[in-house]
């Protein structure tokens, strides 16, 4: 089992702050990592796939970026409304895995 | 527009069956792009996939859950339905049923609304 291991746990940002957050794999995994937005009562949402493509719809302050085993999400100029928690899924073998997620908070 | 609906129990005594059906509107479960899938999360804890099965029938489980857990579907209904037997504490969960994009990278691209499922006597 490829295990995701995402850091921080926790982040309390300010709005307008860029918020960084990093997702490693226990193995190589190329650019098989998928990048998702969890709020509070609604389904998560797809961000980002394969490390770094764009996902229509989704507000362009969101990039991610990587490859092999480490991977990172950005989030430059945070908004009230991204107020979350972040996961990362890997899609290179199964079982399909995700990371323990990095809530992020609006201070 | 694709949309996934859960329904089933939301509470199930320990040892008994949890069954959950998603109704899938706007995609067609032949479509052999997709895998149909089932993700949960237990309060407070982070996503876990459970399994998928794809248009010809196969389906791939977790090994964690493999011998108790069941994905099915009915092509006729556009309905994929799961089945965890032998059911304890450690089950309750959000359970969603989701959309595997096989084609666009292998992500889940749409989502139910993952209803609460809590096992307790």
């Amino acid at each position: 089992e490829i295990v995701l291991t995402q850091s921080p746990d926790f982040q309390s940002v300010t709005p307008k702050e860029t918020v960084t957050i990093t997702c490693r794999a226990s193995q190589t995994i190329g650019s098989s990592l998928h990048w998702y937005q969890h709020k509070p009562n609604q389904s998560p949402k797809l961000l980002i796939k394969f490390a770094s493509q764009s996902i229509s719809g989704v507000p362009s302050r969101f990039s991610g970026s990587g490859s092999g085993a480490d991977f990172t999400l950005t989030i430059s100029g945070l908004e009230a409304e991204d107020a979350a928690t972040y996961y990362c899924q890997q899609s290179y073998g199964l079982p399909l895995t995700f990371g323990g997620g990095t809530k992020v908070e609006i201070k | 527009q694709v949309q996934l609906q859960e329904s089933g129990p939301g509470l199930v005594k320990p040892s008994q069956t949890l069954s959950l059906t998603c109704t899938v509107s706007g995609a067609s479960l032949t479509n052999n792009e997709y895998y149909w899938s089932w993700v949960r999360q237990p309060p407070g804890k982070g996503l876990e996939w459970i399994g998928y099965i794809y248009y010809s029938g196969d389906s791939f489980n977790n090994p964690s859950l493999r011998s108790r857990l069941t994905i099915s579907m009915d092509t006729s209904k556009n309905q994929f339905s799961l089945k965890l037997t032998s059911v304890t504490a450690a089950d309750t969960a959000f359970y969603y049923c989701a959309r595997y994009n096989q084609a666009n990278g292998g992500n889940f691209d749409h989502w139910g609304q993952g209803p609460l499922v809590i096992v307790s006597s």
